[in-house]
């Protein structure tokens, strides 16, 4: 069985300051890894994915993730916050046997704040 | 370019109504998925369905709910003799077939259908 923790409901940056999303997940199988934002009465957008190749992928918005193994995780960044980052993220983890046609499991998601 | 489109947007039910929330898949997607979203909480896996058929449903309640997808029109979420916890949003997804042009390609998501019971 898969899983995902993301630590925290809630991080709260200023504007122009690094944002840090943790994302920890847990695999039997080499996985897909997902990074989803959620605008307010939205569904979900894709940010980023990482499924085989290079480790630190680059999404939409600046933001980028680094897939580490030896770890389990799969971190967002991005160095300068925005106030229209203000969202709610998502990571998510698929089977990587069965490709992008699997489930997604999700993490409970966190809820970023941008103080002016 | 029409994405995911979910109808209606907004359903409010009785207590011991039926339910029946729309997903039409992205142009060219085969691959039909529906997530349930609780309040804080995040998206939980309910169904996964190709073309008349039901791939995974480990995701199911094992009463009152069904989902379809036809060889012709959107694919279903039914719920039947809703009850207060079933008030949620609930999500479709879709991608396409599987081939090796398109083994990476993610899911995309529509806007959620949001279902409030009375």
């Amino acid at each position: 069985a898969q899983s995902v923790t993301q630590l925290g409901s809630h991080v709260s940056v200023s504007e122009g300051a690094l944002v840090l999303l943790r994302c920890n997940y847990s695999s039997s199988v080499p996985p897909y890894l997902f990074w989803y934002v959620q605008y307010p009465n939205q569904g979900l957008q894709l940010l980023l994915k990482y499924t085989t190749g290079a480790t630190l992928v680059k999404g939409i918005n600046g933001f980028e993730a680094e897939f580490k193994k030896s770890e389990t995780s799969f971190h967002l960044t991005k160095p300068s916050a925005h106030m229209s980052d203000a969202a709610e993220y998502f990571c998510a983890v698929s089977d990587e046997r069965t490709g992008a046609n699997s489930k997604l499991t999700f993490g409970k998601g966190i809820t970023l704040s941008v103080r002016p | 370019n029409a994405g995911v489109m979910q109808n209606p947007r907004h359903l409010v039910r009785r207590r011991g109504q039926e339910a029946r929330l729309r997903c039409s898949p992205m142009k060219g997607h085969s691959h039909v998925y529906w997530y349930r979203q609780l309040p804080e909480e995040g998206l939980k896996f309910m169904v996964y369905l190709q073309k008349e058929n039901i791939i995974d449903e480990s995701g199911m309640p094992k009463e009152r709910f069904s989902a379809e997808f036809p060889k012709e029109g959107p694919s279903i979420l039914r719920i039947q003799q809703v009850v207060r916890g079933d008030s949620a949003a609930y999500f479709c997804a879709s991608s396409p077939p599987n081939s090796r042009a398109t083994t990476n390609q993610p899911q995309h998501f529509g806007d959620g259908t949001r279902l409030s019971i009375l």
